[in-house]
């Protein structure tokens, strides 16, 4: 079964700094792209960050560039997002999903909550 | 930034109805169109992509057309566990984006 399970969310402070980790299995993990994609409290989604199979190519929304790093160890079939200078904006459920262009399969999400 | 309206923002139908969603994309993305299902606390599911192609297990009933500019999604008999948010998304650039979404609810 292909399944991907995100980890690291939790309660940060604006201005504060968090890393999300996803678990990737039941594929072939360094032949795909992987995604970030958020969803803000009773809100849409937003694509946030992609990065290639061999981690060479990255794509971000502006909202987070320079905030934002996206990678991958292919090794762990893991994929990780490294959010810095965390902004009150920033507060959402952020899900790992497999693939750059269509989005399949979700992981069930990791809540990142930025507040004072 | 390629910008995806969806209509209506929420569609009231009873079961065994027919349900057409649209999304209109502000500048051509071929064919590069995707379709989510999200349910009340659960993650979105994608039901099409490349416009018209059903992903893996979903059912005959969903259906999506257009290219372009112009895009349908169609449930053709509502079933009780359709009910649920759609959201459109194209993959004909960077950044990727989505529709704000169409909530189908049960009249």
């Amino acid at each position: 079964e292909v399944q991907v399970v995100e980890s690291g969310g939790g309660l940060v402070q604006p201005g504060g700094s968090l890393r999300l980790s996803c678990a990737a299995s039941g594929f072939t993990f360094n032949n795909y792209w992987m995604s970030w994609v958020r969803q803000a409290p009773g809100k849409g989604l937003e694509w946030v960050a992609s990065i290639k199979e061999d981690g060479r190519e990255e794509n971000y929304v502006d909202s987070v560039k320079g905030r934002c790093t996206i990678s991958r160890d292919n090794a762990e079939n893991s994929l990780y997002l490294q959010m810095n200078n965390l902004r009150v904006e920033d507060t959402a459920v952020y899900y790992c999903v497999k693939g750059g262009g269509r989005f399949d399969p979700w992981g069930q999400g990791t809540l990142v909550t930025v507040s004072s | 930034e390629i910008v995806l309206t969806q209509s209506p923002a929420t569609l009231s139908l009873s079961p065994g109805e027919r349900a057409t969603l649209s999304c209109r994309a502000s500048q051509s993305v071929s064919s590069y169109l995707a379709w989510y299902q999200q349910k009340p606390g659960q993650a979105p599911r994608l039901l099409i992509y490349d416009a018209s192609t059903r992903a893996t297990g979903i059912p005959a009933r969903f259906s999506g057309s257009g290219s372009g500019t112009d895009f349908t999604l169609t449930i053709s008999s509502l079933e009780p566990e359709d009910f649920a948010v759609y959201y459109c998304q194209h993959r004909l650039n960077w950044p990727r984006t989505f529709g704000q979404g169409t909530k189908l609810e049960i009249k």
